[in-house]
């Protein structure tokens, strides 16, 4: 079993739809989770960050984090041919000489069609 | 204006050689990593740095080796053991390792093609 593991994709939404982005990890004591949008040929740039369990809204980015179930999404409102990229999930491994680590998902492609 | 460079943004290597991409912060980051990407794929964590003189392996180090003489700098070496070094390598940094420092942040890469 991966590690991180997001939907296989690629996902294709409408402009001004939602678009949904999930990933699931194993490890049941990451604490901190992170999503970034990488642009092809470009480096990965950060989203969001989330720690605590529920909602966490930054403009039409929304990332909702469920511990029980080792589940965090990205929700995109109002979808933009702009946010056409792959995103990544990324989770940390807590403590140890783990410090600092985070491990990626494969990412999700998404497109965004006018 | 602070951030993170890689250089040289492309790279050759001709069988055999070594060659070395480098990474500089001007953050005051504690901690440096190196990626590699595959097309399509993830990344995955080469080596680690924690603080100056110390560094750890990742994922996939075998072929690759690191320095961390200045808090600054972090330069990967791509050594001939390497076999398959054609990627995407990414560097970031973090302020260090404990939660709400974690967050990493990446310079614009450098992509290795060989001859």
């Amino acid at each position: 079993q991966k590690e991180v593991e997001q939907n296989s994709g690629p996902l294709s939404v409408p402009e001004g739809a939602i678009a949904s982005l999930n990933c699931t990890y194993s490890d049941r004591v990451s604490q901190s989770f992170f999503w970034y949008r990488q642009y092809s040929g470009k480096s990965p740039e950060l989203i969001m960050s989330i720690y605590s369990n529920g909602d966490k809204e930054d403009g039409r980015f929304t990332a909702q984090l469920n511990k029980a179930s080792q589940y965090v999404s990205l929700l995109i409102r109002d979808s933009q041919p702009s946010d056409s990229a792959t995103y990544l999930c990324a989770v940390n491994h807590a403590g140890g000489t783990s410090y600092g680590k985070l491990t990626f998902g494969q990412g999700t492609i998404l497109t965004v069609h006018p | 204006d602070g951030g993170i460079t890689q250089s040289p943004k492309y790279l050759f290597r001709k069988e055999g050689q070594n060659v070395t991409l480098s990474c500089e912060q001007n953050l005051n980051h504690d901690a440096m990593y190196w990626y590699r990407q595959d097309p399509g794929q993830g990344l995955r964590l080469i080596y680690y740095s924690q603080i100056v003189n110390d560094f750890q392996k990742g994922d996939i180090a075998e072929g690759y080796s690191v320095s961390r003489e200045k808090k600054e700098s972090f330069p990967l070496t791509v050594t001939s053991a390497q076999k398959n070094p054609t990627a995407f390598y990414l560097c970031a940094s973090s302020m260090g390792g404990t939660p709400g420092q974690e967050t990493q942040y990446f310079g614009p890469g450098t992509r290795l093609l060989v001859l």
